[in-house]
């Protein structure tokens, strides 16, 4: 069962367009991380959000943790091909566990 | 930092065969954590070692799944009387101490025929 429910599933852009990635749940995690995987190689971590209402930047990926801490959204602004993969998001169970719940996906392709 | 590293890469196997998968983590983690992952799906937490303790272990997963990490370094996954529904990516992440990310491996894509 999965607690974190992304969408969209997939997305097809030209390059240089904007889009936002969802990450919503009903339960409350502690902190959530964002991370980008490439076919054939695992996930890696993009950003870890803590704060409820927290903000981050990293290049021209925004990302922002809900203020009840149980949704987050990644902002990709002028998407390049760059970009393509599954994003996910993944929410820390329970304060001090660092057990992972990861969401359903979101497959980004960007067309040059 | 010579990263995760998981073994095999690739595994086929007829029904009913075990199978063994080896993750070596990052040597300094003590966190680690195996998941499984289907074709374009998130990765589902099957289960999470602190040093040697096994901390939980999903309801999820069937008796046939065990895993194991013995003097808190490796990690070995066993499935028994592997089943066609077992195909997947199995996937390792160690971390360290703390808010530390997961650092994962490149998977063992097992194929059950």
């Amino acid at each position: 069962t999965q607690l974190l429910e992304q969408s969209p599933q997939f997305l097809s852009i030209q390059e240089g367009e904007n889009l936002t990635v969802y990450c919503n749940s009903s339960s409350v995690f502690s902190s959530l991380q964002w991370y980008r995987q490439e076919p054939g190689e695992g996930p890696v971590l993009l950003v870890t959000v803590v704060t409820g209402g927290e903000v981050k930047k990293l290049k021209r990926l925004t990302f922002q943790f809900g203020d009840a801490r149980k949704d987050s959204s990644l902002h990709i602004t002028a998407a390049q091909p760059g970009d393509t993969g599954l994003y996910l998001c993944a929410g820390e169970w329970a304060s001090g566990t660092y057990k992972y719940i990861f969401g359903t996906g979101t497959r980004l392709k960007v067309l040059a | 930092d010579t990263g995760v590293s998981q073994n095999p890469r690739h595994k086929i196997t007829k029904r009913g065969q075990n199978v063994t998968f080896r993750c070596d983590p990052i040597s300094e983690h003590n966190r680690l954590y195996w998941y499984r992952q289907t074709l374009g799906q998130g990765p589902e937490f099957l289960t999470y070692f602190q040093n040697e303790a096994q901390l939980e272990k999903s309801r999820l997963l069937s008796d046939r799944f065990s895993a194991e990490r013995p003097k808190g370094s490796f990690s070995t996954l066993e499935i028994q009387r592997t089943e066609q529904g077992d195909s997947a990516m199995y996937l390792c992440a160690s971390s360290g101490w703390g808010f530390s990310p997961l650092h994962f491996g490149n998977g063992t894509r097992l194929t059950v025929t």
